[in-house]
């Protein structure tokens, strides 16, 4: 079985500081990893994704990841913050393999609080 | 293309009712996901429909169902409403039934259980 643990419930910062939303997992079997950001009132949109290859995958949006396996994490860091990045951010494993259903497990959230 | 579309976007209902919920995924996806997000917890997954077929299931009780209609429409049904039912329920699509394809979700289904 997977666990995502997003170690942050809040994170406030000033406009343009940089960020970063810590996420760690819990897995016996290699995974996929997945960051997702939802706005007020909206459904969740994939941010990033890490299936294999580079550990660091990066978004159109100026955010980025790193999968590290010895320590299984996978940060999001940000290196300047806008106030339209105010949002909640998700965490998310899943497990690839025969019994492989797209199953995505998530953690608790980080809410992204960026003050101007 | 529109995107995942989940209907209705709000719904009060009273302990013991029943509900049904109904998502329209993206043209061309053939698998349906349903998630469960409690005010302040990350969602939980439900149900996985691929083809039609149940692929996959969470942790939650029988009284919640659901299936996946030969256009790749889905409901969810949910019996004997607890109050604890009360959430964000949230439909994903998907081209395919696995993990590494990317899931895109709708708007969601607000649930209060007064």
């Amino acid at each position: 079985a997977q666990s995502v643990t997003q170690l942050d419930s809040q994170v406030p910062v000033f406009e343009e500081a940089p960020v970063e939303l810590r996420c760690n997992y819990s897995s016996s079997v290699s995974v996929y990893l997945f960051w997702y950001v939802q706005y007020p009132n909206q459904g969740l949109q994939l941010l990033l994704k890490y299936l294999s290859g580079s550990t660091l995958v990066e978004s159109i949006n100026g955010f980025e990841a790193e999968f590290n396996k010895s320590q299984t994490s996978f940060h999001l860091r940000k290196p300047s913050v806008h106030i339209s990045d105010t949002a909640e951010y998700f965490c998310a494993v899943s497990a690839p393999g025969s019994s492989n259903t797209g199953k995505l497990i998530f953690g608790q959230g980080t809410t992204l609080q960026v003050k101007p | 293309d529109a995107g995942v579309t989940q209907s209705p976007t709000h719904l009060i209902k009273t302990r013991g009712q029943h509900v049904t919920l109904r998502c329209s995924p993206i043209s061309g996806h053939k698998s349906v996901s349903w998630y469960q997000q409690v005010l302040g917890q990350g969602p939980q997954f439900i149900f996985q429909y691929y083809e039609k077929e149940e692929r996959g299931r969470g942790n939650f009780p029988d009284r919640f169902s659901a299936r996946q209609f030969p256009n790749y429409s889905s409901e969810l049904n949910v019996n004997a409403l607890l109050l604890g039912d009360s959430a964000l329920y949230l439909c994903a699509s998907s081209p395919q039934g696995t993990s590494s394809y990317e899931q895109y979700f709708g708007p969601g289904t607000r649930l209060t259980v007064t």
